[in-house]
């Protein structure tokens, strides 16, 4: 089945820092992946997303590019600010050959910036 | 435009008990989802409805958990008994889909609820 791997948090940054949070995926055909954030005391919400290989989803600064032969889309930011602070979640929704398409979730990974 | 509702927030119950939970999607939206998140893990997708059909259950614990969505508006999640290992939050989203192949599939996720077993 679709499975998607993130790295390990917390990552902990000083603001301003470059942020990299990996994502890498498995999943049959072409899926489209996404980004969800959860600030702390708030619902999971969509931060960017990518539909197609080489997209390239943006939003806040950050960016993602979905890479089909890595199968990869890592989330970067080029200076992170202390209110950046939280889970990320890295999501792909994978074609199911009853015309469906299903989400897939990774585990989230923890971020924490120190100003 | 309001969001995904849902309740209640918090929920603490013995174990072998039942437990309800309720979800109003977005207007409009023809999918919804629920997921059981348990703490320091991503959202586990339970079930996911189009309209008031089926999707996708292969994760849902059938001999103790069910879900229905009459109308295709909004819906309940149950689970009679519950176990310890149930304590989790549950997520509900929904989403807009369109054309054969949509464009995106962006959720929108409710508040949650908090299910202590004890």
């Amino acid at each position: 089945g679709d499975s998607v791997t993130q790295m390990e948090g917390p990552v902990t940054l000083s603001e301003e820092a470059f942020l990299t949070i990996n994502c890498t995926y498995t999943a049959t055909g072409y899926p489209s992946l996404f980004w969800y954030v959860q600030y702390p005391g708030e619902g999971l919400q969509l931060l960017l997303k990518a539909t197609k290989a080489d997209d390239k989803g943006s939003n806040k600064g950050f960016e993602a590019t979905y890479r089909k032969e890595t199968t990869s889309f890592h989330l970067e930011k080029g200076s992170v600010q202390v209110s950046d602070s939280a889970v990320y979640f890295c999501a792909l929704s994978g074609y199911r050959n009853w015309g469906s398409y299903i989400p897939t979730f990774g585990r989230g990974t923890s971020l924490i910036v120190h100003p | 435009e309001a969001g995904v509702a849902q309740s209640p927030r918090y929920k603490i119950i013995e174990k072998r008990q039942s437990v309800a939970f309720w979800c109003n999607p977005i207007s409009g939206h023809a999918t919804l989802y629920w997921y059981q998140q348990i703490l320091g893990q991503g959202p586990k997708l339970l079930i996911q409805f189009q309209n008031n059909g089926v999707v996708d259950d292969s994760q849902l614990p059938k001999d103790r958990f069910s879900a229905e969505r009459l109308k295709g508006v909004d819906s309940t999640l149950k689970i009679q008994p519950a176990k310890l290992e149930d304590s989790a939050v549950y997520l509900c989203a929904s989403s807009l889909e369109k054309g054969v192949r949509p464009v995106s599939y962006e959720q929108y996720f409710g508040p949650g609820t908090r299910l202590t077993v004890t």
